[in-house]
């Protein structure tokens, strides 16, 4: 089944530390994206990415990090330098170019991230 | 202003109402709108999806356009228990922009 892939389903990370959310796609979709989700906030674009090796900052990137090695992959750090990253985060994907439902975005379940 | 506004409700109805929703934009070159359900702690998955104005029927789902009032609808006939969860309108312009503008997603609740 084609899908994306999110991991861990909950993390929990320290005052100070660094974590990583995996994000995987086997959809075959150039365009990946990561969003933030706060209750009554919607979805807050974070970096997105449209090729391999580019990746462009979204309303929100200001501590987190990203990485687009693969087409298939598009891992999220979220820093230290974040200050408030308790969140739900969910990455999506689509196609480009000038096909009808191009723009149609596929989401991975989500990952739950809390500060302890 | 934020680029798209959405009530975020709660709006709680009984089995069987019809569900309104709407979402409002700013961006007049917005032409592909989607709206997507989400359930609790679940990511969004696409509900319908049209481009430009007009109508577009799927079932007990109808999803309007007004391109000229900036204005999308959702509307649910004989909603039923398990179409509660959270409606987010989505758009874009497609073109050289993929990059999905959301609203804020509005909750539903249909009571038994």
């Amino acid at each position: 089944d084609g899908g994306i892939t999110q991991s861990p389903k909950y993390l929990f990370r320290k005052e100070g530390q660094n974590v990583t959310l995996s994000c995987e796609q086997n959809l075959n979709h150039d365009a990946m994206y990561w969003y933030r989700q706060d209750p009554g906030q919607g979805l807050r674009l974070i970096y997105y990415s449209q090729i391999v090796n580019d990746f462009q900052k979204g309303d929100i990137a200001e501590g987190y990090s990203v990485s687009r090695e693969k087409k298939e992959s598009f891992p999220l750090t979220v820093t230290s330098a974040q200050k408030n990253p308790t969140a739900f985060y969910l990455c999506a994907s689509n196609r480009l170019g000038q096909g009808f439902r191009n723009t149609e975005a596929f989401f991975g379940q989500g990952t739950r991230l809390t500060v302890v | 202003q934020k680029e798209v506004e959405q009530d975020p409700g709660p709006l709680s109805v009984p089995e069987g109402a019809i569900v309104s929703l709407n979402c409002t934009y700013s961006n007049s070159a917005f032409q592909y709108f989607m709206w997507y359900r989400q359930y609790s702690r679940k990511g969004p998955e696409l509900l319908m999806y049209t481009y430009s104005s007009g109508n577009k029927e799927d079932g007990r789902f109808t999803a309007q356009v007004d391109k000229s009032s900036k204005y999308i609808s959702l509307f649910i006939r004989d909603s039923q228990p398990s179409d509660s969860a959270t409606y987010l309108c989505a758009m874009n312009a497609g073109s050289n922009d993929y990059k999905l503008s959301f609203g804020a997603g509005t909750t539903v609740t249909v009571r038994a």
